[in-house]
């Protein structure tokens, strides 16, 4: 089946060591997302790539940067984790940037930072 | 801007009780509004979109939403809840490029 994968599902790292997550997708959708999700809350929006171009929204701490290096494959990274950033992590793809296009997520990677 | 409130953060039913979670949107534009279900430890699934085509909309697994533009509300039914309900459901609108989620609400099912 077409989808979402998350690698890995879950995630432990220490204060302050760099962590990669990291997403793929069969679908051949032109944007992929990636959002923070804490307890109990809404997914928040990091960045988003359309194709190769990246969107950073305007609240995204530096801490957080990603790569898109083909179309199937994108990366979250975190440089510095901090005790706050433990949360779960969904990547979401869509086919175009429309108002009306349907966002496909994946599971999530919940990252633990100890 | 563009934003959307759920009305309660939790809601319990009885199983085989009717669903009822509240969605209000605020938008400029005609809006594109999405119903989304969370399961615990999982990503976000779409349960049903509303794209203008028709004010009722029916989803997955036995849901449904109503448009109704003179009340800004995309409200989510369901007329007999399954223990498999038990989830978070989220309200989102779709602006520009992104989507603006609602706070959430979750549900548990009583049996």
């Amino acid at each position: 089946d077409a989808m979402v994968i998350q690698n890995p599902r879950y995630q432990v790292t220490q204060f302050g060591k760099p962590v990669t997550l990291s997403c793929s997708q069969t679908l051949n959708h032109n944007v992929m997302y990636w959002y923070q999700q804490k307890s109990s809350q809404a997914p928040k929006l990091l960045f988003h790539y359309y194709d190769k171009d990246f969107n950073n929204e305007a609240d995204t701490p530096d801490n957080f940067q990603s790569r898109r290096p083909n179309t199937s494959f994108c990366f979250l990274d975190i440089r510095s984790p901090g005790l706050g950033d433990a949360a779960m992590y969904l990547c979401a793809t869509s086919r175009d940037r429309l108002a009306q296009e349907t966002q496909y997520f994946g599971p999530g990677t919940r990252l633990l930072v100890l | 801007a563009q934003s959307v409130t759920q009305l309660g953060s939790h809601v319990s039913v009885s199983e085989g009780a009717l669903v009822l979670l509240r969605c209000n949107y605020s938008s400029s534009v005609p809006p594109y509004l999405f119903w989304y279900v969370q399961y615990p430890n999982q990503g976000l699934q779409l349960l049903l979109k509303y794209t203008s085509a028709a004010t009722l909309v029916k989803g997955i697994n036995g849901f449904e939403a109503e448009f109704k533009k003179s009340e800004t509300s995309f409200h989510l039914t369901k007329p007999s809840a399954h223990m498999s309900d038990a989830a978070e459901y989220f309200c989102a609108v779709g602006a520009g490029n992104k989507l603006t989620f609602g706070g959430g609400t979750r549900v548990l099912v009583k049996p």
